[in-house]
């Protein structure tokens, strides 16, 4: 069975700080992605990668980074936690980029920010 | 305008009700189309998968797409108190780094 996990399931972070969401994968995924989910705004993608050190923005990257040093390591970075970044965060992975290309996402980190 | 639309709800029906569940889209260039269920506090799964125009069944489940009318459509059929989820539609174009494009997700409660 395909694993995703994420480093924490809840995380309180104040303002300013910064922090670091880890996911791992295990089966050897070429593609990794980093989803947040907001009541009302569905899953939006941040970040996404589709090689090791290779990254790409999504739809709203303002005020995140991203780290794919290692295949099966794609870690989030918020510089300066704000308050707006409160949010439940979705890590997910899949195999490649043709056909089904099926999405395995983790448990989701909920991070507060105050 | 988001390029996948979806009602997020939500949505309440009777155990044993047959539930529809929709999603409309502006990019023709969408080939494949998934629903993805999310329980409470966890993160989505696939549930049903389809490629271009047609329908698949799945037990209790039938997902369809018509892409003339850039519309996809998922029923439950004999809906059970566990199908209670939110159900995501996705869908991909050909290529495109493997990226899916989400709706916003519908919360379907099936009371006893």
């Amino acid at each position: 069975d395909v694993k995703v996990t994420q480093s924490s399931r809840y995380l309180v972070k104040r303002t300013g700080e910064k922090v670091f969401l880890e996911c791992v994968q295990d089966m050897d995924h070429e593609n990794m992605f980093w989803y947040r989910q907001d009541p009302g705004l569905g899953l939006r993608l941040i970040y996404f990668s589709y090689d090791v050190k290779m990254k790409e923005k999504g739809d709203i990257p303002e005020g995140y980074s991203v780290s794919r040093e290692k295949k099966e390591r794609f870690s989030l970075i918020l510089e300066s936690a704000s308050t707006n970044q409160t949010s439940m965060y979705l890590c997910a992975s899949s195999l490649g980029t043709g056909g089904r290309n099926e999405q395995y996402f983790g448990p989701g980190t909920r991070l507060t920010v105050t | 305008q988001k390029e996948v639309e979806q009602d997020p709800g939500p949505l309440s029906v009777p155990e044993g009700a047959i539930v529809s569940l929709n999603c409309t889209y502006s990019n023709s260039a969408f080939q494949y189309f998934m629903w993805y269920r999310q329980y409470s506090r966890k993160g989505p799964e696939l549930l049903m998968y389809t490629y271009s125009s047609g329908n698949k069944e799945d037990g209790r489940f039938t997902a369809q797409v018509d892409k003339s009318s850039k519309y996809i459509s998922l029923f439950i059929r004999d809906s059970q108190p566990s199908d209670s989820a939110t159900y995501l539609c996705a869908m991909k174009r050909g290529s495109t780094l493997g990226r899916l494009y989400f709706g916003r997700g519908t919360q379907l409660t099936v009371w006893p």
